[in-house]
């Protein structure tokens, strides 16, 4: 079946520490990758998506490279914030091939707290 | 900017009582999608909508969990009777189609004594 595996957490780091959040996937067939966030008290919210191998997806300064050699997915930044704390869901999305299609297959969440 | 609504956002209630949470997803969203969030573990699909045709309920407790969306339009999550390991957070997501972005809305937090 269709799988993420996230680092586990929670990660605390000061502020404009790097980050980095590992991400490695198993699936059946053709994923799509994506990163949302999900602050305190929020639902998700989608952070960044790379649809095929060696994309790379961006948004607020936060980067992570589609790798199909490795099946990994990691999300990093290089200066994190304090409103950055949240936490973090890594997922995938068959888009052709495998069962499941259309289904959002998510990780388990990596707790991020950026203190001052 | 169009978001998906979800009501309630908080629900006590008792086991054995029944639920209900309410949908409404971004206009013309075909998909909508019911996950279920434990506490410390990632979202988890429950039902999967197509219009109004029900694509995937393969994690779905059909003995107490019901979901519909007759218009293909709104959907209700019903669960009867509640049980204690129900509590988590019900999470709502739409989009245009299957293998497009999900949009999520804020979810329901579900708390059963």
């Amino acid at each position: 079946g269709n799988s993420v595996t996230q680092m586990e957490g929670p990660v605390t780091l000061s502020e404009e520490a790097f980050l980095t959040i590992n991400c490695t996937y198993t699936a059946t067939g053709y994923p799509s990758l994506f990163w949302y966030v999900q602050y305190p008290g929020e639902g998700l919210q989608l952070l960044l998506k790379a649809t095929k191998a060696d994309d790379k997806g961006s948004n607020k300064g936060f980067e992570a490279t589609y790798r199909k050699e490795t099946t990994s997915f990691h999300l990093e930044k290089g200066s994190v914030q304090v409103s950055d704390s949240a936490v973090y869901f890594c997922a995938l999305i068959l888009i052709a091939g495998g069962t499941s299609y259309g289904k959002l297959t998510f990780g388990q969440g990596t707790i991020l707290t950026v203190h001052p | 900017e169009a978001e998906v609504a979800q009501s309630p956002r908080y629900k006590i209630t008792e086991k054995s009582q029944a639920v209900a949470f309410w949908c409404d997803p971004i206009s013309g969203h075909a998909t909508l999608y019911w996950y279920r969030q434990i506490l410390g573990q990632g979202p988890e699909l429950l039902v999967q909508f197509q219009d109004e045709s029900v694509v995937d309920d393969s994690q779905l407790p059909k003995d107490r969990f019901s979901a519909e969306r007759l218009k293909g339009v709104d959907s209700t999550l019903k669960i009867q009777p509640a049980e204690l390991g129900d509590s988590a957070m019900y999470l709502c997501a739409s989009s245009l189609g299957p293998a497009t972005n999900l949009f999520f809305g804020p979810g329901t937090r579900l708390t059963v004594l």
